[in-house]
């Protein structure tokens, strides 16, 4: 049964450290997507790829937020440093072309 | 840019009921797409709509668009318990070449025995 795997599940870190959350997409899809999903602000777009290329990461705070694809096997999120506000469930997403399979997600607490 | 608004946000509804969720969005957008989120999990894609006057259907839920009203409804027949979930519809919008899927607010869905 294929499913996007991501990790780590539940992350707690202390203000002004880095994170780095990664997803494993199914195999064969090439589109890969990161949200982050909060009360205030439901679900947003973060950054997504195409064939491991940044098509558009414009959702993403530039300073603190990184998103890469070192292979067809992982995408990492990465934040440095990471603040409070960033506490929120991240998703990664796969799929042919849309956000098709969702990951379980990874719950993120910064205090 | 588009912007993709769902209403009510919350439904509480008895089963046997039936009720509708409405989708509206902003500017065009040349499909919509429903999903599905149970409490404290992922998203689950429910129906892609890929052009005007799209219906899809699966059991209790069916799912319509009209493009030009940039409206999407889903319809909820005799609703079950096991339907309670959130409910999100998205869109897409090209820009720069890229599409962009952007969600809705969701709509949080309780039926009540």
């Amino acid at each position: 049964d294929a499913r996007v795997t991501q990790t780590p599940r539940h992350k707690v870190t202390e203000m002004g450290q880095e994170v780095t959350m990664r997803c494993q997409p199914i195999l064969g899809h090439n589109t890969v997507f990161w949200y982050r999903q909060t009360m205030m602000q439901g679900l947003e777009l973060l950054a997504y790829f195409r064939n491991r290329a940044p098509l558009d990461d414009s959702g993403m705070p530039k300073d603190r937020f990184s998103a890469e694809m070192p292979d067809a096997t992982l995408a990492t999120l990465k934040i440095q440093p990471s603040e409070p506000r960033d506490s929120a469930v991240y998703f990664c997403a796969s799929g042919l072309v849309r956000p098709e399979y969702f990951g379980s997600g990874t719950r993120l607490t910064v205090v | 840019e588009l912007k993709v608004e769902q209403n009510p946000l919350f439904l509480s509804m008895q089963e046997g009921k039936n009720y509708t969720i409405y989708c509206n969005y902003s500017t065009t957008s040349d499909r919509l797409y429903w999903y599905r989120q149970d409490p404290g999990k992922s998203l689950e894609s429910l129906f892609v709509l890929l052009s005007n006057g799209a219906v899809k259907q699966e059991g209790r839920l069916m799912a319509s668009l009209d493009t030009k009203a940039r409206l999407s409804t889903l319809h909820i027949t005799a609703a079950v318990h096991d339907l309670s979930a959130t409910y999100f519809c998205a869109g897409r919008k090209l820009r720069r070449a890229t599409y962009k899927y952007i969600f809705g607010t969701g709509t949080r869905l309780k039926v009540l025995a």
